[in-house]
């Protein structure tokens, strides 16, 4: 079936240890992105890319970066500069033909606890 | 930028009833407003969205209805059933990227039997 697979789903780590979150999609989608959900508030966005090789900052870049290597995968590090990286972490993708904007399909997250 | 408010944070109602949930937005150039269901420990699921053609929209027992004018549209959930229980997110983006979207801050919906 096609779909966002996000990985891990629970990670624990370490205060000023990186961490990367992996998200892999079949659906053939050019348009990638990485949220971060905090309780109580609306999704958040923190990278975006719309073509392998080309990605920007969302609202809320600090302390994170990405890749785009290939159409497929778009892994979200969340460096030990983040401040306060304890969070649910969504990636989803969308179609980005350029004319209109459409549905996002996301994954099942992936709930990072820095201890 | 955009600003999406969204009301109420939330809302409980008997199965069989009907849910509303509204929301508000700032820019008057976005004209996509999609509604998203997130189920517990899960990521959200688009259930209907709307364009800023059109008034609006409905699918069974889910409507969405847009004033352009107010800058501000409504969920309509009638016939509530327990498994409509989830937080529900509006969004509200301009031009042709979804994932560019301001999203609200979520209503959790809860339907008693």
């Amino acid at each position: 079936d096609g779909g966002i697979t996000q990985s891990p789903k629970y990670l624990f780590r370490k205060e000023g240890q990186n961490v990367t979150l992996s998200c892999e999609q079949n659906l053939n989608h050019d348009a990638m992105y990485w949220y971060r959900q905090d309780p109580g508030q609306g999704l958040r966005l923190i990278y975006y890319s719309q073509i392998v090789n080309d990605f920007q900052k969302g609202d809320i870049a600090e302390g994170y970066s990405v890749s785009r290597e290939k159409k497929e995968s778009f892994p979200l590090t969340v460096t030990s500069a983040q401040k306060n990286p304890t969070a649910f972490y969504l990636c989803a993708s969308s179609i980005a033909n350029g004319v209109k904007t459409g549905e996002l399909f996301f994954g099942e997250g992936s709930r990072l606890t820095v201890l | 930028g955009e600003n999406v408010e969204q009301h109420p944070s939330t809302l409980s109602v008997q199965e069989g009833d009907s849910a509303v949930i509204k929301c508000t937005y700032s820019d008057s150039a976005s004209n996509y407003f999609p509604w998203y269901k997130q189920e517990l420990g899960k990521g959200p699921q688009l259930i209907i969205d709307i364009r800023s053609n059109v008034g609006e929209k409905k699918d069974q027992r889910i409507a969405v209805t847009l004033n352009k004018t107010a800058k501000h549209f409504s969920l309509h959930i009638t016939e509530t059933q327990p498994e409509d229980s989830a937080v529900y997110f509006c969004a509200a983006s301009r031009g042709t990227n979804a994932g560019k979207s301001t999203f609200g801050d979520g209503t959790t919906l809860t339907v008693k039997p």
